[in-house]
C-alpha cells in the first residue's frame, strides 16, 4: 500500500526566510506526485505536481519541488516566505493506472512579521 | 465558470438522522471522489466514482452510502448520522485516472 510521511504537523518560518516542507513516500512502482495547499475554510488548490518528467517541478506562487527517487523524497520548497504563504500543505502520491490519491496528513506553515 | 459546487456548506444535525451532501461539477469530468478532513488525520477517502452507475468503497465507508446515476452529480449519504461523523467533507473530480484532482469548497458537517 502506498503511503505519504510529513515531517513536522507545524513548519514555523519569518517573512523572508526560507520554505522547506517535507514529503517522503513509499512506492514500489514510480510514483506521481502532488503538493496542495489549503487556505482556511477553502478547498484544496494545486500547488504542483511531478509525473516522471523534469525531477524539478516548479509550481505557483513561487513553490517549487525535488523528485529524489534514492531517498524517496519530494520536498517542498519556497526561497523567501511570504505572509500569504500561511496555509496547510498537503503532499499527495498516485500511481499509474490509479485513480485515487494518497495524501499525507499536512502541514501548516506558519508565517511570522 | 462554477467548476465543483458543494451543499450545504454547513450543516448541524442530529445522531440518527439522514444526511445527504450534495456535489456537481460542471466539466464533465469522469472521476469523482469524497474525503473526509479530520485534525491529525489529514484527508481520507471514503468512496470514489470511476463514472456514472460506478462507484468503489475508499479507506473510510462505513457508515456512508453514495450514488451516481449522472456524470456530474455524486451525493454522499449519511444513512444514522453518528457523532465520530462530525468532520468536513470535500468533494474532488479528475477528468482521468492519473489527473490533478480538483477540489470542492467543502461542506461542514456538525452531528450532535
Amino acid at each position: 500500500a502506498q503511503s505519504v510521511t510529513q515531517l513536522g504537523s507545524h513548519v514555523s518560518v519569518s517573512e523572508g526566510a526560507l520554505v522547506l516542507l517535507r514529503c517522503n513516500y513509499s512506492s514500489s512502482v514510480p510514483p506521481y506526485l502532488f503538493w496542495y495547499v489549503q487556505y482556511p475554510n477553502q478547498g484544496l488548490q494545486l500547488l504542483l505536481k511531478y509525473t516522471s518528467a523534469a525531477t524539478l517541478v516548479k509550481g505557483i506562487n513561487g513553490f517549487e519541488a525535488e523528485f529524489k527517487k534514492s531517498e524517496t523524497s519530494f520536498h517542498l520548497t519556497k526561497p523567501s516566505a511570504h505572509m500569504s504563504d500561511a496555509a496547510e500543505y498537503f503532499c499527495a502520491v498516485g500511481y499509474s493506472g490509479y485513480s485515487t490519491l494518497t495524501f499525507g496528513k499536512g502541514t501548516m506553515l506558519l508565517v511570522s512579521p | 465558470d462554477a467548476g465543483i459546487t458543494q451543499s450545504p456548506r454547513y450543516k448541524i444535525t442530529e445522531t440518527g438522522r439522514q444526511v445527504t451532501l450534495m456535489c456537481h461539477q460542471t466539466w464533465s469530468h469522469s472521476y469523482m471522489f469524497w474525503y473526509r478532513q479530520d485534525l491529525g488525520h489529514g484527508l481520507r477517502l471514503i468512496y470514489y466514482s470511476a463514472a456514472a452507475d460506478i462507484t468503489d468503497k475508499g479507506e473510510v465507508p462505513d457508515g456512508y452510502v453514495v450514488s451516481r446515476s449522472k456524470t456530474e452529480n455524486f451525493p454522499l449519504t449519511l444513512e444514522s448520522a453518528t457523532r465520530s461523523q462530525t468532520s468536513v467533507y470535500f468533494c474532488a473530480s479528475t477528468p482521468g485516472a492519473e489527473g490533478t484532482q480538483y477540489f470542492g469548497p467543502g461542506t461542514r458537517l456538525l452531528v450532535l
